[in-house]
């Protein structure tokens, strides 16, 4: 069975320093991979999202950057972060081709201090 | 951007009752996703429709993918402490980029022992 793996679960970090949040997905090939954020009391807002190797389409301009180095990970990334990225970050995958349905992640939650 | 509506934002219940919730939209969806999130971890997904019309049942739920494919709604019935949590409904609109799944802001439902 397919299953996804993120870390760490939560995460607190100075502003002005770098982000790595990495995301793994196990007993599926060339997934879809996707982040997203979710901001108290919002939905889920899509930042990135991958159909394969070095492939990332970015939907939301911003103070973050994804990069999929191997087919089943995925990691989000920040040079210098910003007070306003905090929040509940979420990777998810889907089969391969479609896009839904999506399965999440447990979730990090970073909180910039 | 595009938008769901989903509504109640928030419920409180006596065990046993029924619940429904629904999301709409002035725009034509292709497909209706519905996820429960507990607090700390990530959406799970309930139920996901394709069709519209489609009526589909998962235990206690019930789903609906509206007939002018521009709304869905999802039953509770008999509700038990652990329904407690955050529910989304997520589409994807008609003729939509592979990232374009747009998410509702969520029903949080409370159940009272």
């Amino acid at each position: 069975s397919q299953t996804i793996h993120q870390w760490p679960a939560t995460l607190v970090q100075p502003v002005g320093s770098p982000l790595s949040l990495e995301c793994t997905v196990e007993g599926t090939s060339n997934p879809n991979l996707y982040w997203y954020r979710q901001a108290a009391g919002r939905g889920l807002q899509l930042l990135f999202y991958s159909v394969g190797i070095g492939q990332i389409s970015s939907e939301v301009p911003q103070n973050l950057s994804a990069s999929r180095p191997q087919d089943r990970q995925f990691i989000l990334s920040s040079k210098k972060l910003l007070l306003s990225d905090s929040g509940f970050y979420l990777c998810a995958w889907s089969v391969t081709g479609v896009m839904w349905p999506l399965h999440f992640g447990n979730g990090t939650r970073l909180t910039v201090t | 951007g595009q938008q769901l509506n989903q509504s109640p934002q928030s419920m409180f219940i006596q065990e046993g009752e029924d619940v429904s919730m629904n999301c709409t939209s002035s725009s034509i969806f292709n497909t209706w996703l519905w996820y429960k999130q507990e607090p700390g971890e990530g959406p799970v997904l309930l139920i996901a429709l394709y069709k519209a019309g489609e009526l589909t049942s998962n235990g206690r739920l019930t789903a609906q993918f509206g007939i002018t494919r521009k709304d869905s709604f999802l039953n509770i019935s008999a509700s038990i402490p652990s329904d407690v949590g955050i529910y989304f409904c997520a589409g994807q609109l008609s003729g939509g980029s592979q990232g374009n799944l747009i998410f509702g802001k969520g029903t949080k439902l409370s159940v009272k022992p």
